[in-house]
């Protein structure tokens, strides 16, 4: 059974960072693309950064380049998001996802929830 | 980057009911069109892909049409679990876009 299960969000001050995880099993990790895909409250899905199987290629969406990265252990099964220079409007539910060929997301987490305020 | 629009941004219908709600893409994406379901509080769940392709597991009643700009999600006979929101995204070309969703509430 394939299960993803997202931790590290929490309540960040604007201009802080914070490291998302996503701890995967039931699949073989390494043979698969993953991504990430945010969502503000109330609001509609945003996908915010993906990385190939490998981890030699990353891709961001405008809104977070120069400031997220994403980054995978294949030895560990793991999937991570770096955020730096946190800004209000990043405060959403992020959600890990399983991408199979052409970027399609098969399989999501619960969800963690990162909060920005002062 | 690509534009995704969804019509109508929310419909409300009865148990039973054929429902059909489109998806726009702002330029030529082929077949590379997903859909999602979304249940409130709940993680989005994968339905169709590559345009007409059901996901394992998803009841028949959902179909998916459509290639170039313009797609369609229909359901055929709409059951109470299936009120949600539902979203369309892109994967021709990165990024990776999600339309604005429709929401789909009974009667």
């Amino acid at each position: 059974e394939v299960q993803l299960l997202e931790s590290g969000g929490g309540l960040v001050q604007p201009g802080g960072s914070l490291r998302l995880s996503c701890a995967t099993s039931g699949f073989t990790f390494s043979s698969y693309a993953m991504s990430w895909v945010r969502q503000a409250p109330g609001k509609g899905l945003e996908w915010v950064a993906g990385i190939r199987g490998s981890g030699t290629s990353t891709y961001y969406a405008d809104s977070v380049k120069g400031r997220f990265t994403i980054s995978r252990d294949n030895s560990e099964n793991t999937l991570y998001l770096h955020m730096d220079s946190l800004r209000v409007e990043d405060t959403a539910v992020y959600y890990c996802a399983k991408s199979i060929p052409l970027w399609s997301m098969d399989y999501w987490g619960q969800g963690t929830l990162v909060t920005v305020s002062s | 980057d690509i534009q995704m629009s969804q019509s109508p941004s929310s419909l409300s219908t009865s148990v039973g009911d054929r429902v059909t709600m489109t998806c726009r893409a702002s330029q030529d994406i082929g077949s590379f069109l997903n859909w999602y379901q979304q249940k409130p509080g709940r993680a989005p769940k994968f339905l169709i892909y590559a345009g007409s392709s059901l996901q394992s597991g998803v009841p028949s009643r959902f179909s998916g049409s459509g290639s170039g700009t313009d797609f369609t999600l229909t359901i055929s006979s709409l059951q109470p679990e299936d009120i949600a929101t539902y979203y369309c995204q892109q994967s021709y070309s990165s990024p990776l876009t999600f339309g604005q969703g429709t929401t789909v509430e009974i009667k």
